[in-house]
């Protein structure tokens, strides 16, 4: 049984340019949930897709977005990066109230 | 603010002894408790989930839950080094949003 794919895996950018995060979930799993993680804040929630609808939202500004697609793929959007924006983003896959399943990651860095 | 607390550490604790783990909740709805382990440089891996009050066993891992003190923990039997790793504490409030700590350091010394 596939994991949780994540694409890339790594990702270097400028300030001020957007960049696109891939999600592929455990095959029959609906929900999607993405996750920041940097050192001093740990793992802080973005937002959370169900069926192609964005069912919970975390405290990130509009410049965060995200959306699933009917195969249950996700993407997140980041526009105009900041240095800040530099953390590790992580996407779960769970099958209804079950734990999450997580993905190996995107490492963001923004110089 | 629903929030959950968790002790940094790092914890140290002795090969072969208990490592016990502690976790708060703030909010009295949450339904779903779980533990994830996350190795440096890696993702949370998922180790033990609890739904109701009491314990619940598996292998070297006992989760406990107290709904009435919003208390969870883990406990490690006969730690390992192995074991090293930094362990989340993660709440699902009933609204399908999993909250995590921000995570206890637990060291174990060979």
């Amino acid at each position: 049984k596939a994991g949780v794919t994540q694409t890339p895996r790594y990702l270097i950018k400028t300030r001020g340019q957007q960049v696109t995060l891939s999600c592929s979930p455990i095959s029959g799993h609906r929900s999607v949930s993405w996750y920041q993680q940097t050192p001093g804040q740990g793992l802080q929630f973005l937002f959370e897709y169900f069926s192609e609808t964005q069912r919970n939202k975390g405290n990130f500004p509009g410049r965060f977005s995200g959306r699933q697609f009917s195969n249950s793929r996700s993407e997140m959007n980041v526009s105009t990066l900041e240095l800040g924006d530099s953390a590790l983003y992580l996407c779960a896959s769970s099958n209804y109230r079950e734990g999450y399943t997580f993905g190996s990651g995107t490492r963001l860095t923004v110089v | 603010q629903k929030e959950v607390e968790q002790n940094s550490g790092p914890l140290s604790v002795p090969e072969g002894a208990i490592a016990s783990l502690n976790c708060t909740y703030s909010d009295r709805g949450s339904q779903s408790f779980f533990w994830y382990r996350q190795y440096s440089g890696k993702s949370p891996e998922l180790i033990m989930s609890i739904y109701s009050n009491g314990d619940k066993e598996d292998g070297r891992f006992t989760a406990q839950l107290n709904k009435a003190s919003q208390y969870v923990s883990l406990l490690i039997r006969d730690s390992q080094p192995s074991d090293s790793a930094t362990y989340l504490c993660a709440v699902n409030h009933g609204d399908d949003k999993i909250i995590f700590g921000k995570g206890t350091r637990l060291h174990i010394l060979p």
